[in-house]
Protein backbone atom coordinates (compact mmCIF):
# COMPACT_ATOMS: atom_id res chain seq x y z
CA UNK A 1 0.00 0.00 0.00
CA UNK A 2 0.98 3.61 -0.36
CA UNK A 3 2.11 5.41 2.25
CA UNK A 4 3.78 8.63 3.99
CA UNK A 5 5.70 7.98 7.11
CA UNK A 6 7.22 10.82 9.00
CA UNK A 7 9.03 9.34 12.02
CA UNK A 8 9.13 12.13 14.30
CA UNK A 9 5.92 13.54 15.48
CA UNK A 10 8.21 16.16 17.51
CA UNK A 11 11.60 17.95 16.62
CA UNK A 12 13.26 20.68 19.30
CA UNK A 13 15.86 22.27 17.68
CA UNK A 14 17.82 25.24 19.32
CA UNK A 15 18.18 28.91 16.42
CA UNK A 16 21.19 28.96 14.62
CA UNK A 17 21.69 24.94 14.64
CA UNK A 18 21.41 22.81 11.44
CA UNK A 19 17.61 20.80 10.92
CA UNK A 20 16.81 17.25 9.30
CA UNK A 21 13.21 16.53 9.16
CA UNK A 22 12.94 12.29 8.11
CA UNK A 23 10.02 11.52 5.29
CA UNK A 24 10.05 7.64 3.89
CA UNK A 25 7.38 7.20 1.26
CA UNK A 26 6.14 3.79 -0.17
CA UNK A 27 5.40 4.48 -3.59
CA UNK A 28 5.45 1.62 -6.97
CA UNK A 29 6.29 3.85 -9.57
CA UNK A 30 8.80 6.77 -9.55
CA UNK A 31 6.98 9.39 -6.97
CA UNK A 32 6.08 12.78 -6.89
CA UNK A 33 7.43 13.97 -3.30
CA UNK A 34 6.42 17.19 -1.70
CA UNK A 35 7.48 19.30 1.29
CA UNK A 36 4.74 21.79 2.94
CA UNK A 37 4.82 24.43 6.12
CA UNK A 38 1.63 24.66 8.16
CA UNK A 39 2.43 27.96 10.55
CA UNK A 40 -0.13 27.56 13.59
CA UNK A 41 -3.64 28.96 12.31
CA UNK A 42 -2.93 28.77 8.82
CA UNK A 43 -3.15 27.08 5.87
CA UNK A 44 -0.46 24.95 4.01
CA UNK A 45 2.08 26.57 2.06
CA UNK A 46 4.38 24.41 -0.32
CA UNK A 47 8.32 24.53 0.28
CA UNK A 48 9.69 22.17 -2.24
CA UNK A 49 9.00 19.25 -4.36
CA UNK A 50 10.38 16.69 -6.31
CA UNK A 51 9.43 15.21 -10.22
CA UNK A 52 12.62 14.03 -11.63
CA UNK A 53 16.57 15.11 -12.57
CA UNK A 54 18.50 16.17 -9.96
CA UNK A 55 17.46 14.41 -6.55
CA UNK A 56 18.76 17.69 -4.59
CA UNK A 57 16.04 20.11 -5.05
CA UNK A 58 16.13 23.83 -3.18
CA UNK A 59 12.65 25.18 -2.10
CA UNK A 60 11.79 28.45 -0.56
CA UNK A 61 12.82 29.83 2.79
CA UNK A 62 16.51 28.42 2.69
CA UNK A 63 15.09 24.20 2.64
CA UNK A 64 16.20 22.25 0.85
CA UNK A 65 15.66 18.26 0.36
CA UNK A 66 17.45 14.90 -0.90
CA UNK A 67 15.52 12.36 -2.94
CA UNK A 68 17.16 9.14 -2.13
CA UNK A 69 15.63 5.96 -3.82
CA UNK A 70 17.33 3.43 -2.57
CA UNK A 71 16.17 4.14 1.03
CA UNK A 72 13.07 5.62 -0.52
CA UNK A 73 13.40 8.01 1.78
CA UNK A 74 12.74 12.53 1.28
CA UNK A 75 14.61 14.48 3.87
CA UNK A 76 14.17 17.96 4.71
CA UNK A 77 17.26 19.73 5.65
CA UNK A 78 18.04 23.52 6.59
CA UNK A 79 21.77 24.34 8.10
CA UNK A 80 20.30 27.18 10.48
CA UNK A 81 17.43 27.10 12.00
CA UNK A 82 15.78 30.20 13.10
CA UNK A 83 12.98 31.10 15.62
CA UNK A 84 10.09 31.88 12.43
CA UNK A 85 10.28 27.94 11.23
CA UNK A 86 9.05 27.01 13.92
CA UNK A 87 5.62 25.14 12.55
CA UNK A 88 4.27 21.75 11.26
CA UNK A 89 6.14 20.32 8.39
CA UNK A 90 4.23 17.71 6.06
CA UNK A 91 5.48 15.74 3.58
CA UNK A 92 3.38 14.40 0.43
CA UNK A 93 3.22 11.95 -2.35
CA UNK A 94 1.09 12.29 -5.52
CA UNK A 95 -0.26 9.14 -5.59
CA UNK A 96 -1.77 8.60 -9.47
CA UNK A 97 -3.23 11.38 -11.34
CA UNK A 98 -5.52 13.59 -8.64
CA UNK A 99 -4.78 12.34 -5.01
CA UNK A 100 -2.13 12.56 -2.41
CA UNK A 101 -0.87 10.88 0.07
CA UNK A 102 0.22 13.15 3.63
CA UNK A 103 2.69 11.63 6.00
CA UNK A 104 1.15 12.41 9.73
CA UNK A 105 3.21 15.55 10.18
CA UNK A 106 6.31 16.59 11.95
CA UNK A 107 6.00 19.66 14.55
CA UNK A 108 9.03 21.81 15.03
CA UNK A 109 10.10 23.94 17.91
CA UNK A 110 12.75 25.95 17.94
CA UNK A 111 14.61 27.36 21.28
CA UNK A 112 16.02 30.60 21.36
CA UNK B 1 -5.64 37.10 -6.60
CA UNK B 2 -6.71 35.73 -3.65
CA UNK B 3 -6.07 32.27 -4.56
CA UNK B 4 -7.87 29.75 -2.36
CA UNK B 5 -10.51 31.33 -0.19
CA UNK B 6 -12.61 29.46 2.52
CA UNK B 7 -15.65 30.78 4.33
CA UNK B 8 -16.28 30.62 7.71
CA UNK B 9 -13.06 30.23 9.12
CA UNK B 10 -14.79 29.19 12.56
CA UNK B 11 -17.80 27.51 12.96
CA UNK B 12 -19.78 25.65 16.25
CA UNK B 13 -22.31 23.10 15.96
CA UNK B 14 -24.72 21.24 17.80
CA UNK B 15 -25.20 17.60 16.82
CA UNK B 16 -27.70 16.59 14.13
CA UNK B 17 -27.26 20.37 12.91
CA UNK B 18 -26.52 20.54 8.85
CA UNK B 19 -23.71 23.19 7.09
CA UNK B 20 -22.31 23.79 4.16
CA UNK B 21 -18.76 25.36 3.80
CA UNK B 22 -18.00 27.20 0.79
CA UNK B 23 -13.99 26.84 -1.13
CA UNK B 24 -13.45 29.63 -3.75
CA UNK B 25 -10.68 29.52 -6.19
CA UNK B 26 -10.04 32.34 -8.50
CA UNK B 27 -7.12 30.54 -10.71
CA UNK B 28 -9.17 28.91 -13.13
CA UNK B 29 -7.81 25.17 -11.68
CA UNK B 30 -9.64 22.40 -12.45
CA UNK B 31 -9.10 20.45 -9.48
CA UNK B 32 -10.30 21.03 -5.94
CA UNK B 33 -10.28 18.59 -3.26
CA UNK B 34 -11.43 18.97 0.58
CA UNK B 35 -9.44 17.34 3.40
CA UNK B 36 -9.83 17.09 7.21
CA UNK B 37 -6.74 17.93 9.65
CA UNK B 38 -7.01 16.34 12.61
CA UNK B 39 -4.35 15.84 15.07
CA UNK B 40 -1.66 12.90 14.04
CA UNK B 41 -3.45 11.76 11.87
CA UNK B 42 -2.14 14.40 8.95
CA UNK B 43 -4.28 15.36 5.92
CA UNK B 44 -7.05 13.09 4.84
CA UNK B 45 -9.21 13.91 1.78
CA UNK B 46 -12.73 13.82 2.16
CA UNK B 47 -14.12 14.18 -1.99
CA UNK B 48 -12.62 15.92 -4.74
CA UNK B 49 -13.57 17.10 -7.82
CA UNK B 50 -12.03 16.83 -11.58
CA UNK B 51 -14.04 19.35 -13.33
CA UNK B 52 -17.41 21.46 -13.12
CA UNK B 53 -20.28 19.13 -12.16
CA UNK B 54 -18.04 16.21 -11.23
CA UNK B 55 -17.14 14.80 -7.75
CA UNK B 56 -15.28 11.98 -6.49
CA UNK B 57 -14.78 10.37 -3.25
CA UNK B 58 -11.67 10.03 -1.47
CA UNK B 59 -10.52 8.75 1.65
CA UNK B 60 -12.69 9.39 4.61
CA UNK B 61 -16.66 10.57 2.71
CA UNK B 62 -19.07 9.29 4.96
CA UNK B 63 -21.00 12.00 6.59
CA UNK B 64 -20.18 14.53 3.89
CA UNK B 65 -21.29 15.65 0.12
CA UNK B 66 -20.53 17.90 -1.94
CA UNK B 67 -20.86 19.84 -5.29
CA UNK B 68 -19.00 21.49 -7.94
CA UNK B 69 -21.50 23.50 -9.95
CA UNK B 70 -19.13 26.25 -10.72
CA UNK B 71 -15.87 25.93 -12.09
CA UNK B 72 -14.51 28.22 -9.28
CA UNK B 73 -16.55 26.91 -6.56
CA UNK B 74 -16.07 23.52 -4.10
CA UNK B 75 -18.75 23.04 -1.45
CA UNK B 76 -18.65 20.84 1.37
CA UNK B 77 -21.60 19.43 3.46
CA UNK B 78 -22.85 18.04 6.62
CA UNK B 79 -26.64 16.99 6.45
CA UNK B 80 -26.44 15.86 10.30
CA UNK B 81 -23.30 16.85 11.93
CA UNK B 82 -21.59 14.50 14.17
CA UNK B 83 -18.59 15.30 17.34
CA UNK B 84 -16.69 13.08 14.85
CA UNK B 85 -16.45 15.48 12.46
CA UNK B 86 -14.70 17.87 14.68
CA UNK B 87 -11.80 18.98 12.62
CA UNK B 88 -10.14 21.58 10.52
CA UNK B 89 -10.97 21.35 7.21
CA UNK B 90 -8.89 22.47 4.08
CA UNK B 91 -9.71 23.21 0.37
CA UNK B 92 -6.95 22.51 -2.01
CA UNK B 93 -6.93 23.22 -5.98
CA UNK B 94 -4.66 22.69 -8.51
CA UNK B 95 -4.44 23.18 -12.57
CA UNK B 96 -4.80 20.10 -14.87
CA UNK B 97 -2.04 21.22 -17.30
CA UNK B 98 0.50 18.02 -17.79
CA UNK B 99 3.93 18.50 -16.40
CA UNK B 100 5.43 18.65 -13.31
CA UNK B 101 4.14 22.22 -12.30
CA UNK B 102 0.66 20.65 -12.65
CA UNK B 103 1.01 18.80 -9.05
CA UNK B 104 1.16 21.79 -7.03
CA UNK B 105 -1.89 21.83 -4.64
CA UNK B 106 -3.08 25.60 -3.50
CA UNK B 107 -4.79 25.62 -0.12
CA UNK B 108 -6.86 27.50 1.25
CA UNK B 109 -6.83 28.79 5.26
CA UNK B 110 -9.11 26.53 6.85
CA UNK B 111 -12.10 26.11 8.57
CA UNK B 112 -12.28 25.31 12.30
CA UNK B 113 -15.06 23.47 13.08
CA UNK B 114 -16.63 22.22 16.08
CA UNK B 115 -19.75 20.00 16.71
CA UNK B 116 -20.71 19.64 20.68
Amino acid sequence: AQSVTQPDIHITVSEGASLELRCNYSYGATPYLFWYVQSPGQGLQLLLKYFSGDTLVQGIKGFEAEFKRSQSSFNLRKPSVHWSDAAEYFCAVASGTYKYIFGTGTRLKVLA
Amino acid sequence: NAGVTQTPKFRVLKTGQSMTLLCAQDMNHEYMYWYRQDPGMGLRLIHYSVGEGTTAKGEVPDGYNVSRLKKQNFLLGLESAAPSQTSVYFCASRTYRQGQGAYEQYFGPGTRLTVT
